[in-house]
């Protein structure tokens, strides 16, 4: 079982729409969770980091379940521009941090 | 303008030539990482480096050097490159800061291919 693990999608939803993405990881001990954000053969980018309290930036809402071992992330209103892969990252002991293999996203007219 | 550069953004080569693929940040970040992107199989850490002459195997270092002589500068070297070196490879860095990570800055990717 992989310690991080994304639905690899695509999700195609029409502008507009509400998605949301769920990741699962495996080591209890995580401490961090991140959301990046990673364009067609561009770099990685930070979107959001993911709270206990969860946590909302505009139409972004990113919400950690420890009971369940599972992040969420969760669009509201899509736009054309937030078609990408999402990178879900859980930081564990030791600060290492994995990757999840990403969610990708197409968000259509 | 803050950022981590890469070099070479692209390169073909052939098994056994040896090559350096550079990183460089101007973020003073102590903790600097390279990672490898293959498909289906997301970002895995090669080599980590905490500080200036402090570096650590990530998860899949065989085959891959590195060196932190400096703190802006973390060259990954492949000594005998192989074909199944053949990747995306994306350099990072960071802030290190109460014992924690912060926000990892990525390279904009470096594609090698290796014949």
């Amino acid at each position: 079982r992989k310690e991080v693990e994304q639905d690899p999608g695509p999700f195609n939803v029409p502008e507009g729409a509400t998605v949301a993405f769920n990741c699962t990881y495996s080591n209890s001990a995580s401490q961090s969770f991140f959301w990046y954000r990673q364009d067609c053969r561009k770099e990685p980018k930070l979107l959001m980091s993911v709270y206990s309290s969860g946590n909302e930036d505009g139409r972004f809402t990113a919400q950690l379940n420890r009971a369940s071992q599972y992040i969420s992330l969760l669009i509201r209103d899509s736009k054309l521009s937030d078609s990408a892969t999402y990178l879900c990252v859980a930081r564990g002991g030791g600060n290492k941090l994995t990757f999840g293999t990403g969610t990708q996203l197409k968000v259509e007219l | 303008e803050a950022q981590v550069t890469q070099n070479p953004r692209y390169l073909i080569t052939v098994t056994g030539k040896k090559l350096t693929v550079t990183c460089s940040q101007n973020m003073n970040h102590e903790y600097m990482s390279w990672y490898r992107q293959d498909p289906g199989l997301g970002l895995r850490q090669i080599y980590y480096s905490m500080n200036v002459e402090v570096t650590d195997k990530g998860d899949v270092p065989e085959g891959y050097k590195v060196s932190r002589k400096e703190k802006r500068n973390f060259p990954l070297i492949l000594e005998s490159p192989s074909p199944n070196q053949t990747s995306l490879y994306f350099c990072a860095s960071s802030l290190w800061a109460g014992g924690r990570i912060g926000e990892l800055f990525f390279g904009e990717g470096s594609r090698l291919t290796v014949l």
